[in-house]
Formats: structure tokens, sequence, C-alpha cells
């Protein structure tokens, strides 16, 4: 049962475009989103985050929506650069959990020049 | 960077044999955490520590083992080591704002 959905696989972008990477869930009591960069060899980074109270978080050139009606959010990056070629992954947090998240199977972004 | 080191970095080891995998942080954070990343799977849940001695299971728990004695040192421990246990590992930590934080990772091979 996944709970988390990344459901494409991989994504290309060309470079100074806007990339955008989507996320499903099913579980309504999720609270907390969060989106996580992966380089190979390296440790899953943090990104940027969303409450379930917000619509929108921006950080710089990255910006997460949620729509929770749709049990759905997204990850924009604008302009795109070839850094941001990695896997991404969305992760969620349940309400009175103890803080578990749980991840999606992750998305690979490749921005082409 | 958060303080989170991981040992070994790399091992292989025999179908049958135990493996510890360490993870220390230098945050004094309370909790922790073992993921496995495998393709299709991105990061599950093994199990996670919410205090010294305080432990429980995650998603994916059978065949793996932790222990929590300080503060800073989260074992993983696979009892008989099996080939569905090739994986990479992480070590993660959660800061107050509940943001988790990742260690560099241990590729296990079992052959």
């Amino acid at each position: 049962d996944q709970q988390v959905k990344q459901n494409s696989p991989s994504l290309s972008v060309q470079e100074g475009r806007i990339s955008i990477l989507n996320c499903d869930y099913t579980n309504s009591m999720f609270d907390y989103f969060l989106w996580y960069k992966k380089y190979p060899a390296e440790g899953p980074t943090f990104l940027i985050s969303i409450s379930s109270i917000k619509d929108k978080n921006e950080d710089g050139r990255f910006t997460v929506f949620l729509n929770k009606s749709a049990k759905h959010l997204s990850l924009h990056i604008v302009p795109s650069q070839p850094g941001d070629s990695a896997v991404y992954f969305c992760a969620a947090r349940q309400i009175q959990g103890a803080q578990k998240l749980v991840f999606g199977q992750g998305t690979r972004l490749t921005i082409n020049p | 960077d958060a303080g989170i080191t991981q040992s070994p970095r790399h091992k292989v080891t025999e179908t049958g044999t135990p493996v510890t995998l360490r993870c220390h942080q230098t945050e004094n954070h309370r909790y922790m955490y073992w993921y496995r990343q495998d393709p299709g799977h991105g990061l599950r849940l093994i199990h996670y520590s919410y205090g010294v001695k305080d432990t429980d299971k995650g998603e994916v728990s059978d065949g793996y083992s932790v222990s929590r004695s300080k503060t800073e040192d989260f074992l993983l421990t696979l009892e008989s080591a099996t080939s569905s246990q090739t994986s990479v590992y992480f070590c993660a930590i959660s800061n107050p704002n509940q943001e988790q934080y990742f260690g560099p990772g241990t590729r296990l091979t079992v052959t």
C-alpha cells in the first residue's frame, strides 16, 4: 500500500525552463510534506517543506504547492539549472505520529543544457 | 551539514553472516532513523528511535534489529544477512522542526 506516490520515474527539462515534479498521497492524516534532493552516492538533502495549513511555500527558485482536496503536491523549480539534476523524493508526515516520514519512490530529474 | 556519519561506507558480506552498521550524530537530537533505499521503492523505514533505549519498528523491520545505548549512536544489525538485504542504508536524525537530515549512506552487498 503505497501511501505516497511519485508516478513519474523520470523527467527531462531544458535548462532555464520550469521543472514540475508531482506527488500524490492517499492518507488524509498527513499534515506536513517535504521534498528531498539526492545526488548519486550521497544522502538525501532537505529541500523545502509545507504544512497542511498552507497551499504554497516558496524558497528562492523552489516552490511547493499543496492541493489538499486532490491530495496532491508539486515542486516547481524555476529556472532549472544543470545542478538541479538529481533524484527528488517527496515525503509526508502523519498527524500525531512519531515524527515518521513516508517517502515516495522518487523522480529522476535531468536538466539538459 | 548536519553532523551525521555512518560506518562502514561500503561492505560486502556473505549470506548468513551478522552485520552491524553504525550511525553517529553530533547534534544531540532525540530522534534517529534507519532507512533502506532500493530502486522503485524510494526510502523505506526500517527502525527508528525516540530516545536512549527507546526504539520501534518501521515498515520493513523483518530481519533487522537496532540498539541505542547513547544519544549519539544508533546501531542497525542484520543478525543473518540475506541477499534481499543488499541495499543502500541511510541513517537520519530529526531536528526540532521535524525535518529529517540524512547521513551519507552505507552500501551493503550480501553475496
